[in-house]
């Protein structure tokens, strides 16, 4: 059972659009969201983050929105750089107890076109 | 930089062997999570320390086993290997309170053949 879900294995974008993310996830006990950006052999990075308490959050090119009731978020990147090109996974946090896991969605290869 | 520092970067190994991957997690943090990435696989959760005692398990085969230690590195213990244990195995870290991102290391890649 796929707690979230990322249903766009790829997407590409003229440099200088807008990309969107999406993500949806199913769990309503994650309390905190992140993306997180991969490019091959390397390890995720953090990109940005967003509380379950707020619907927007904003970082430079960067922003990612929340809609609780839809169980939805995305990531927004304005302008899109070919830097920009990588894999983008989502993920929701949750707690078990007093343990905090990270559920990670299967990942939307992003591609910006020159 | 993460600060995240796994060994070994890349371990060819045969089927049947076992092998030990090594995490020093960011100076300061307490957590460290273990995932596996397969082919066209997304990142799968492994398990998860907390200064020393597991706090939560995944999708993590019987074969495989994990410690932290009292300076909180952390290794992975893959045994019995299958040429389905390919992978990238990465390891990430923090400090363990509410909110906190994880952060990354780059990976140990293992090649079973």
């Amino acid at each position: 059972d796929q707690q979230v879900k990322q249903n766009s294995p790829s997407l590409s974008v003229q440099e200088g659009r807008i990309s969107i993310l999406n993500c949806d996830y199913t769990n309503s006990m994650f309390d905190y969201f992140l993306w997180y950006k991969k490019y091959p052999a390397e390890g995720p990075t953090f990109l940005i983050s967003i509380s379950s308490i707020k619907d927007k959050n904003e970082d430079g090119r960067f922003t990612v929105f929340l809609n609780k009731s839809a169980k939805h978020l995305s990531l927004h990147i304005v302008p899109s750089q070919p830097g920009d090109s990588a894999v983008y996974f989502c993920a929701a946090n949750s707690y078990s107890g007093s343990a905090r896991q990270l559920t990670f969605g299967s990942g939307t290869q992003l591609t910006v076109l020159p | 930089d993460s600060g995240v520092t796994q060994t070994p970067k890349h371990l060819i190994t045969a089927t049947g062997q076992r092998v030990t991957l090594r995490c020093s997690p960011r100076s300061g943090d307490l957590s460290v999570y273990w995932y596996q990435q397969s082919l066209d696989q997304g990142l799968q959760f492994l398990i998860q320390y907390y200064n020393g005692e597991e706090r939560a398990k995944g999708n993590i085969l019987e074969r495989f086993s994990a410690q932290q230690f009292p300076d909180l590195h952390s290794e992975l213990n893959l045994s019995s290997l299958e040429l389905g244990d390919s992978a990238l195995y990465f390891c990430a870290s923090s400090p363990g309170g509410r909110g906190n991102t994880i952060y990354f290391g780059e990976g140990s890649w293992l090649t079973v053949v």
